[in-house]
């Protein structure tokens, strides 16, 4: 099945700081979300991105489908961004969506 | 709409028994996922239905498993003689099959199982 990479696992900023998360995936995808998890378990949506680029305010990401990657950018980063941010992943030929194990990020004040 | 609705938040249920989580969600959508995590790990896939068809099943999900969607709307997870190891959340999910697929994900069932 699909693989789908998440990168780094773990993740440690000082308030301000940018950030880069990774995804790499197997296989071609008809579909990549980009999702936070909150401290209750809710997945929050960030980004459906199967390609190109896109901002929202201090967060934006890129995604080459091409070379099946994609990329969560974060800038000035606050302790609200603290958390798991997962990339999942539908796949060409078949509609189910996967996972990846995650990063958890953590913003010092 | 107020997005993906599962019920009930949180359960807790003796080894043996049997459970039953619901799904409601977002009206127009026609695809509906089922999900489980447990703690450190990313939401491993179950099932997921298109209208109220089946279309595939995990390994992960054993015959103590079933979930259905009978009118194509609402989806039930239900557990059979729960075990301890069937401790997680579990999340479901919808969204559409055509144009933007982008989908949204309820607030999850907690199930313990002492």
């Amino acid at each position: 099945g699909i693989q789908v990479e998440q990168s780094p696992p773990d993740l440690i900023l000082q308030e301000g700081a940018n950030s880069t998360l990774r995804c790499n995936f197997s296989d071609s995808v008809n579909n990549l979300q980009w999702f936070h998890q909150n401290p209750w378990g809710q997945l929050i949506n960030l980004f459906y991105i199967p390609s190109g680029t896109k901002q929202n305010g201090r967060l934006s990401a890129t995604t080459v489908a091409t070379e099946r990657y994609s990329l969560l950018y974060i800038s000035s980063s606050q302790t609200t961004d603290s958390g798991v941010y997962f990339c999942a992943v539908e796949l060409n030929n078949n509609n189910d969506m996967r996972f990846g194990a995650g990063t958890r990020l953590t913003v010092k004040p | 709409d107020t997005g993906v609705s599962q019920n009930p938040r949180h359960k807790i249920t003796k080894r043996g028994q049997n459970v039953t989580f619901r799904c409601d969600p977002i009206s127009e959508h026609n695809r509906l996922y089922w999900y489980r995590q447990t703690l450190g790990q990313g939401p491993e896939f179950l099932t997921y239905f298109q209208n109220e068809a089946q279309l595939e099943k995990s390994r992960l999900l054993s015959d103590r498993f079933s979930a259905e969607r009978p009118k194509g709307s609402f989806s039930t997870l239900e557990i059979q003689r729960t075990e301890q190891g069937d401790s997680a959340m579990y999340l479901c999910a919808s969204s559409l099959s055509w144009g933007v697929t982008e989908a949204f994900f309820g607030q999850g069932t907690r199930l313990t199982v002492v």
